[in-house]
């Protein structure tokens, strides 16, 4: 099986700050790598696929990138309204496998 | 306007059964792997099954191995969860969702199922 690693598990960033959120896989997972955002009570949305694609309407300061068996997720430059939870998810073998989540506070 | 819109959830007593459904508008099912995510509360979000494009071949997480079917009717466009042998574990937030990989990809609103007697 496939272990996701998400880091951090929580942190704080205030508005206009660059976020950098990780995922490392316990081995080779391609680029079959999402990332969603979760806010509560809400129904999770996708934000990039295949790694680094972005999904259609999502703010151009979200992008994903990655390097061997690492996955990141970049927020540009902060928003109020990005405050969320965040996962990451493998989909390159079964079991299909998520990270633990990343929850982002704005201070 | 891609749309998957899930019912069927509710209260069941442990080891009950439950089916939930999850109909799709604006594509077609057959052309998709489709898959049941879970989420428990307070807690995040967990793989449960995925049936494949052929309808042919399905994948389940350890936790619901044997207890729980994934199918799908293409003639109905809905995709379903089969769930016995539930148990108080099993208490989550159930999402059908379309093809991760795809630039096509939508959740259902979300369906609660609540094993407790």
């Amino acid at each position: 099986d496939i272990q996701m690693t998400q880091s951090p598990s929580a942190m704080s960033a205030s508005v206009g700050d660059r976020v950098t959120i990780t995922c490392r896989a316990s081995q080779g997972s391609g680029n079959n790598l999402v990332w969603f955002q979760q806010k509560p009570g809400k129904v999770p949305q996708r934000l990039i696929y295949v790694a680094s694609s972005l999904q259609g309407g999502v703010p151009s300061r979200f992008s994903g990138s990655w390097s061997g068996t690492e996955f990141t997720l970049t927020i540009s430059s902060l928003q109020p309204e990005d405050s969320a939870t965040y996962y990451c998810l493998q989909h390159n073998s079964f079991p299909l496998t998520f990270g633990q989540g990343t929850r982002l506070e704005i201070k | 306007e891609v749309q998957l819109v899930e019912s069927g959830g509710g209260l069941v007593q442990p080891g009950g059964s439950l089916r939930l459904s999850c109909e799709a508008s604006g594509f077609i099912i057959t052309n998709y792997w489709l898959t049941w995510v879970r989420q428990a509360p307070g807690k995040g979000l967990e793989w449960v099954a995925t049936i494949n494009r052929g309808g042919i071949d399905t994948y389940y997480a350890d936790s619901v191995k044997g207890r729980f079917t994934i199918s799908r009717d293409s003639a109905k466009n809905s995709l379903y969860l089969q769930m016995n042998s539930l148990r108080a574990e099993d208490t989550a937030m159930y999402y059908c969702a379309t093809q991760f990989s795809s630039p096509i990809h939508c959740w259902g609103q979300g369906n609660m199922v609540t094993v407790s007697s």
